[in-house]
């Protein structure tokens, strides 16, 4: 596709489960980036990847949060033992450079 | 500490109106800027951009001004539209701070007929 694609969409996980959140970025954008939105307010970076190499995780709130992008394409962010405050959207952006980037319409993730 | 903030939460204008959103930042090095329009359900969309260089851009309805002495942004939208209802977020890259962009908390602008 022409944009950032990400899935699932909504993902409802019991707390304690581990939940597994993709994204697509656009073809050929070498910088990848996560971050978490929690309701009413704005997106909190995670983590940033250029091409495979994970070059930035400083965001990443606990050794419970993994991100990983193997192949330079396509990203995994991984959360183990999900709790509560783990609810939030999840939004992938991929660019050419560091500067415009464009975002994924976001997982929804809901820890029950 | 390092923020980058809006001043208002929340603005209402009548359609045709020109609307302004504002924006602090708090650290003097911060050399790129973005506002972002996020509509609900959706991912932020890129609207314009502006370096440290510059104190004003302009795109289609949309300028931007930037006022380095105060650490001061603004994102001017001419003739607003009810498409343009939405959450706008400034935010700030660092390039040297690890290519990291900072969002600041959002201005949701409602417009009415």
């Amino acid at each position: 596709g022409a944009g950032v694609s990400q899935s699932p969409r909504y993902k409802v996980a019991k707390r304690g489960q581990d939940v597994a959140l993709r994204c697509d970025p656009i073809s050929g954008h070498v910088s990848l980036f996560w971050y978490q939105q929690a309701l009413g307010q704005g997106p909190e970076f995670l983590t940033y990847f250029q091409n495979e190499a994970q070059l930035d995780k400083s965001g990443l709130p606990s050794d419970r949060f993994f991100a990983e992008r193997p192949e330079g394409s396509v990203s995994t962010l991984k959360i183990q033992r999900t709790q509560q405050e783990d609810s939030a959207v999840y939004l992938c952006a991929s660019s050419l450079t560091t500067e415009e980037a464009f975002f994924g319409q976001g997982t929804r993730l809901t820890v029950v | 500490g390092e923020s980058v903030g809006l001043h208002l939460p929340t603005l209402s204008v009548q359609e045709g109106d020109n609307s302004i959103i504002n924006c602090a930042y708090s650290n003097s090095a911060s050399d790129y800027f973005i506002w972002y329009k996020q509509e609900s359900g959706k991912g932020p969309q890129f609207i314009i951009d502006i370096r440290s260089n510059m104190d004003k851009r302009q795109g289609q309805r949309v300028t931007v001004l930037l006022n380095k002495t105060v650490k001061h942004l603004s994102l001017q939208i001419a003739a607003t539209q009810p498409g343009d209802s939405a959450v706008y977020f400034c935010a700030e890259t660092r390039p040297t701070g690890g290519f990291k962009t900072i969002f600041g908390a959002g201005t949701r602008l409602f417009v009415k007929a």
